[in-house]
Parts: C-alpha cells; sequence; structure tokens
C-alpha cells in the first residue's frame, strides 16, 4: 500500500530534550515536505527536500532541522526542544514537486513541557 | 506572501444539510486543491482544479476554480456524519516548491 509513515504518533518531551520524529514513503517520490498545524493557522511548512542531500527552509524552520540521506527518508529533528513547538506535525510527499499532490502522513503530536 | 483565507472558520450543521465554503486570496492562483482531515489523520486530496471557471465533482463534492482565479469554492450535498472534519483548501506558490494552505473550515454534523 503507498503510505507516508511518520513515527511516533504521540510524543511528550521536556524542553532541551532532543528528539527526531522519522518519516519515510515507499511511493519512490523526489519531493518530501514537513509540516507543522496549528489551531487557527492552517499547516505551515518548516523544511522541504527536492531530492537526496536537497533541502531547504520553508516559512517557520527555525527550531529544527532535517536531513536527506535516502529517498525515502526525511526525518524531523529538534536539536532543543521548546514549549513554542508543542504542535502537529506532518510529513508530506509528492511525486516531482512541491507544487502537485501532496500525500501526507497521519500526523505526530508533539507536547514539550 | 501568499495567503489563503478560508470562510467559515467552522460550521455546525444537521445531517442531511448541504454546505458551502470558500477560500480567497489576494493573488492568482494556477491551481486550486481541497483537502479534508478526519480526525486524528492527516489531510487527504479531495479535489484538484486546474482552469479558471473549472467545476468538478467527487461523489457528493463539488468544487468550483473562480473565474477571477482568486477564489475557490466547495460544496457538499446532502451531508452525512463521516463528512465531520476540516477542510483545507491549498494553492501552489510558483518558485517556493510548496503549497500554501488556508486556515481550514471545521465541518461538525448533528445527527
Amino acid at each position: 500500500e503507498a503510505q507516508v509513515t511518520q513515527n511516533p504518533r504521540y510524543l511528550i518531551t521536556v524542553t532541551g530534550k532532543k528528539l527526531t520524529v522519522t518519516c519515510s514513503q515507499n511511493m519512490n517520490h523526489e519531493y518530501m515536505s514537513w509540516y507543522r498545524q496549528d489551531p487557527g493557522l492552517g499547516l505551515r511548512q518548516i523544511y522541504y527536500s527536492m531530492n537526496v542531500e536537497v533541502t531547504d527552509k520553508g516559512d517557520v524552520p527555525e527550531g529544527y532541522k532535517v536531513s536527506r540521506k535516502e529517498k525515502r527518508n526525511f526525518p524531523l529533528i529538534l536539536e532543543s526542544p521548546s514549549p513554542n513547538q508543542t504542535s502537529l506535525y506532518f510529513c508530506a510527499s509528492s511525486l516531482l514537486s512541491g507544487t502537485e499532490k501532496l500525500f501526507f502522513g497521519s500526523g505526530t503530536q508533539l507536547s514539550v513541557l | 506572501g501568499q495567503q489563503l483565507n478560508q470562510s467559515p472558520q467552522s460550521m455546525f450543521i444537521q445531517e442531511g444539510e448541504d454546505v458551502s465554503m470558500n477560500c480567497t486570496s489576494s493573488s492568482i492562483f494556477n491551481t486550486w486543491l481541497w483537502y479534508k482531515q478526519d480526525p486524528g489523520e492527516g489531510p487527504v486530496l479531495l479535489i484538484a482544479l486546474y482552469k479558471a471557471g473549472e467545476l468538478t465533482s467527487n461523489g457528493r463534492l463539488t468544487a468550483q476554480f473562480g473565474i477571477t482565479r482568486k477564489d475557490s469554492f466547495l460544496n457538499i450535498s446532502a451531508s452525512i456524519p463521516s463528512d465531520v472534519g476540516i477542510y483545507f483548501c491549498a494553492g501552489p506558490i510558483q518558485g517556493a516548491q510548496k503549497l500554501v494552505f488556508g486556515q481550514g473550515t471545521r465541518l461538525t454534523i448533528n445527527p
């Protein structure tokens, strides 16, 4: 089944404790992206990747890092999480570019205490 | 930057009612996408529109690409409980490799 898989689904952590949210897609998509969803703000892009070893900032990249060492994986790294990073995070992918139809994962609800 | 404004932000309706929501922008878009997010899940694409004036249906859902290219509309006929969720409009930002999303319309249905 074609899908984007994120882990974990839920995560509670404390300020400053490094964490990684994994994302994997099995559709051989070139483009992958991370969004965060906050009430009243919709979905805002954090980082995106056009291909292996090619990443770029989205609208709200501060406090986040990403890597794209393999085509299928695009982990989101929070080196020193803060409470304002409490949010619902979505990984997404599309065949070639970020302006096409995006396929989303099921989301990761992160709480930073 | 380009922003999308959705209206209304939330709707509370009775089962069986029709639903209308819209999405507007101060900028022109060449594509309009409508996504639905079920509770606890990621958004799923419902309808894609590629041409001004285009009217496209997907079951009980109908979406329209506004003539001015600055707006789009989504209608749901004869709502059922599984229509509950958040509906997002989205459009591509050319040269920026991303979709910009509206704030969402949250639909609640009373049985």
